[in-house]
């Protein structure tokens, strides 16, 4: 029934890993994001994806790499994780670019040691 | 760049009315949506504003104002369960990414 499903929903992994998140969402949305959310609260977009193809790339480290197999999945992997990458990262879907209404997953918090 | 502005914290008494203001800056954009948030949960939408005027939509109300670059949240009969952190974001016109406001922390209290 989950609209934007992501795992793991908690993740806790030494500097110098490399981890990744999934993120599936069965609402036929064409468009996909990864949000990161930091501990002040902010909300800033990574990355987003219509149809498979990238579209939006906010000046993020290129240790983060997403990818998109098809509509339905973005999933984020991440290499060589450092202590200030530690956040909730969540993804979400809209129908198209620009679609008044954004869809979140639940988060997945991931903590640096 | 876009950016948007929002009070950090509000606080207000069950069954009151609380207004959550907005102002922004932007070279363009689609439209000004409205977000709510309970700790340690997902963001979830609550109104959006393609067009100058009032949005209602049950107990929340949603203005937008281009002229004034500003828009607010209007929540009545507040409930506890309303506490939460509100975020006010921008559909940007290049690209259509979403860009939100540091978020408002309403607490209602009893």
């Amino acid at each position: 029934d989950t609209a934007v499903s992501q795992t793991p929903k908690y993740l806790v992994t030494q500097m110098g890993n490399d981890k990744s998140i999934k993120c599936e969402q069965n609402l036929g949305h064409d468009t996909m994001y990864w949000y990161k959310q930091d501990s002040k609260k902010f909300l800033k977009i990574m990355f987003s994806y219509n149809n498979k193809e990238l579209i939006i790339n906010e000046t993020v480290p290129n240790r983060f790499s997403p990818k998109s197999p098809d509509k339905a999945h973005l999933n984020l992997h991440i290499n060589s994780l450092e202590l200030g990458d530690s956040a909730v990262y969540f993804c979400a879907s809209s129908q198209e670019v620009g679609g008044n209404t954004i869809y979140f997953g639940e988060g997945s918090w991931l903590t640096v040691v | 760049g876009q950016s948007l502005e929002q009070p950090s914290e509000v606080t207000a008494v069950e069954g009151a009315i609380v207004q959550i203001n907005c102002t922004y800056q932007t070279s363009g954009f689609y439209g000004l949506s409205w977000y709510q948030q309970h700790d340690g949960g997902a963001p979830t939408f609550l109104s959006y504003n393609a067009l100058d005027g009032l949005e209602e939509t049950g107990r929340f109300s949603s203005f937008l104002s281009r002229s004034d670059s500003y828009g607010y949240l209007l929540l009545q009969e507040l409930q506890l369960k309303d506490s939460a952190s509100f975020f006010c974001a921008l559909t940007g016109n290049q690209g259509g990414k979403l860009i939100f406001g540091q978020g408002t922390e309403l607490s209602v209290k009893p």
